[in-house]
């Protein structure tokens, strides 16, 4: 069984330019999850989605921050503008049904680093 | 609010000893669960593994078991037998059942096998 699929790994932009990160969960898997790792501390959610609806973006900057999954399947995570403190490892993570306790899955992430 | 605490930031142990790696956590729900994930240089977070809060016995998945002490709220990791590849940051992570299936982590402990 494919686990998830994150691209791309590595990421190099300025400041104030727009970055995208792409998520395939594993085939089947309802809920999808993305992460932002700052280094040196534990992931926090961003936003989670069940099939192709939001359940909890609270903690999801959405003045700069956007994110869709639209057919309930990949998803794409949008930074616009980058700001310096941005950099950090988007972590995408999928899990069965997101009931709670179910455990995710995480994919490789992506490195995005700001300057 | 939930709070996962991880008091060491960094272990050392010898190849084919046991080391335990410490967990607290403060939550007023009485439904929950704690994960414990290995994230390795390569930046993958690896389940390890899982323990629900309504659990009667210590949870165990090869080398890995959990000390789960509920009154303390303590969830311990201990790997046994230590391997070189076991080298890694591991995050201890708790997710409550009124919050569907987010997950907040600790800070993380590194832990260093020595040969």
């Amino acid at each position: 069984e494919a686990g998830v699929a994150q691209s791309p790994r590595y990421k190099i932009i300025e400041k104030r330019q727009s970055v995208a990160f792409w998520c395939n969960p594993i085939s089947g898997h309802a809920t999808l999850y993305w992460y932002q790792q700052i280094l040196g501390q534990g992931p926090k959610l961003l936003i989670q989605f069940q099939n192709n609806g939001v359940v909890d973006d609270s903690q999801l900057p959405k003045d700069r921050f956007s994110a869709e999954r639209l057919k309930g399947v990949d998803s794409t995570l949008k930074i616009q503008p980058a700001k310096l403190e941005d950099s950090a490892v988007y972590l995408c993570a999928s899990s069965s049904r997101g009931r709670s306790q179910e455990t995710q899955y995480f994919g490789p992430g992506t490195r995005l680093l700001v300057l | 609010a939930q709070k996962i605490t991880q008091t060491q930031p960094g272990m050392f142990v010898q190849e084919k000893e046991a080391v335990t790696l410490d967990c607290t956590y403060d939550t007023s729900d009485p439904s929950y669960g704690l994960f414990w994930y290995k994230q390795p240089s390569s930046g993958e977070m690896i389940f390890l593994i899982y323990q629900g809060s309504y659990d009667q016995q210590n949870a165990t998945e090869g080398r890995y078991s959990l000390n789960f002490q509920k009154a303390r709220k303590s969830a311990n990791l201990v790997i046994s037998a230590s391997q070189l590849g076991d080298s890694a940051m591991y995050f201890c992570s708790l997710c409550y059942y009124n919050a569907g299936n987010m997950l907040t982590f600790g800070g993380g402990t590194r832990l260093m096998v020595k040969p």
